[in-house]
């Protein structure tokens, strides 16, 4: 199975400042048809899931362009830039190219 | 618009089962996978597998063979899983997903929180 390593596990930011969540997986994830099934999730307290990223750096719709996500292969990144109050819960990333399809462990965003 | 409504929460014995339903709306249910996602209580998400809601042919992650069954009611826009013998350890909140493009799972349910506890 692919391993997705989140860091940090945690991490505690000012608002209006950048946060940067790193996401390594244990195979390279482009598939076959050339894209790179890697997705970015963020779950808010007591909530669902909910899409940020898709294919490595699309956002989803209405999602700000504060998230941008960036990598290839098997190294992979999100950031936020100007944190702001809504952002805070724990980031996924998740692959779609090989199955069975995996979660990363989680990076808890705080706000300081 | 494009809703997943799941079923309330359930509280259950060790060795009994337990049926969870994912009714959809706002698009042909047959157009689109629907996935299941495990979350121990704050812990992570796990993968538990799918079901194809145009044959009705349900796959299953390694971890969720065996007591885990996916089913349909087609006709009513509903995804089903049911968890025999239950135990301890399947205490989880569970969510449906709908497989889509773009990005893989844009839309969830609320999750349902399955407890088992003598």
């Amino acid at each position: 199975d692919v391993v997705l390593t989140q860091t940090p596990v945690s991490l505690s930011v000012t608002l209006g400042d950048q946060a940067s969540i790193s996401c390594r997986s244990s195979q390279s994830l482009e598939y076959s048809d050339g894209y790179t099934y890697l997705e970015w999730y963020l779950q808010k307290p007591g909530q669902s899931p909910q899409l940020l990223i898709y294919e490595v750096s699309n956002r989803f719709s209405g999602v700000p362009d504060r998230f941008i996500g960036s990598g290839s292969g098997t190294d992979f990144t999100l950031k936020i830039s100007r944190v702001e109050p809504e952002d805070l819960g724990v980031y996924y990333c998740f692959q779609a190219t090989h199955d069975p399809l995996t979660f990363g462990s989680g990076t808890k965003l705080e706000i300081k | 618009q494009i809703q997943l409504v799941q079923s309330g929460p359930e509280l259950k014995k060790p060795g009994e089962s337990v049926k969870i339903s994912c009714k959809a709306s706002g698009y042909t249910f047959t157009d689109y996978a629907m996935h299941w996602v495990k979350q121990v209580p704050g812990k992570g998400l796990k993968w538990m597998g799918w079901i194809n809601t145009y044959t009705g042919k349900p796959t299953y992650a390694d971890d969720f063979k065996g007591r885990f069954v996916f089913s349909l009611e087609a006709s009513a826009s509903t995804a089903n899983l049911q968890i025999s013998n239950l135990k301890n350890e399947d205490t989880a909140n569970v969510f449906c997903a709908r497989w889509g493009y773009p990005g893989t799972f844009a839309y969830w349910g609320q999750g349902t929180l399955v407890t088992v506890s003598s």
